[in-house]
């Protein structure tokens, strides 16, 4: 089945600085990969997500970046602001015309704004 | 409804009692997933739902945990005999369906948290 590792488990970074999150997943069936932001005392809500058919993914601050022949990928916050600190986790699911796989999950990385 | 309902929210048990845990996911979404976090812990698999498919249980940590989905819609999930390690929030999500084939994204409810004196 599907396993997910996530890497850092916590980051700190200065206001304003970038913040880069890795993951990597062992399906290579995987498609689908979400990214989910889950602040202190409230459910995971998605924040950006990319599929298999391209490398990378922009919203704003947010980007995601997909390496499909190494099965990794990575979620970049540039311009880092105390509203960003938060737990992190990233996912990883096969999915396709007649039926997706479950949603498997990484460990979760908590990001620390310092102001 | 206009979101993912769990309840109940707060759960006090002794060990080995049985417990329910009740989702009710957002109308039309067939798409139904149980999540347990532990304290400062991420997100563990333990059952997925959906459609008419018979569901993933591959998560589910020991044969004291089973859950049902009724109707397509409402989802239980029961611990039996639970222990102090069952203590954790669980989580339910749902996803819509389009076709055949998710889009993706998960809504998830409040949570349930569980402590097992």
């Amino acid at each position: 089945g599907e396993n997910v590792e996530q890497h850092p488990s916590t980051l700190s970074v200065q206001e304003g600085d970038s913040a880069v999150i890795k993951c990597t997943y062992s399906d290579s069936a995987s498609n689908y990969f979400p990214w989910y932001k889950q602040e202190l005392g409230k459910r995971p809500q998605l924040i950006i997500d990319i599929r298999s058919n391209v490398g990378e993914k922009k919203d704003q601050r947010i980007a995601v970046t997909l390496n499909k022949t190494a099965k990794h990928f990575s979620l970049h916050i540039t311009e880092t602001q105390p509203e960003d600190s938060a737990v992190y986790f990233c996912a990883a699911q096969s999915s396709g015309y007649s039926s997706a796989s479950k949603i498997i999950f990484g460990s979760g990385t908590r990001l620390s704004i310092r102001p | 409804g206009a979101g993912v309902s769990q309840s109940p929210s707060n759960k006090v048990t002794e060990k080995g009692k049985d417990v329910e845990l009740r989702c009710d996911p957002i109308s039309g979404h067939t798409a139904l997933y149980w999540y347990r976090q532990s304290l400062g812990q991420g997100l563990e698999f333990l059952i997925y739902f959906q459609g008419n498919s018979a569901p993933d249980k591959s998560g589910l940590p020991s044969d004291r945990f089973s859950a049902e989905r009724t109707g397509g819609s409402v989802s239980t999930l029961t611990i039996q005999r639970t222990q102090q390690e069952d203590s954790a929030v669980y989580l339910c999500a749902s996803s819509l369906a389009v076709g055949q084939v998710q889009t993706g994204e998960l809504f998830f409810g409040e949570g349930s948290r569980l402590t097992v004196l």
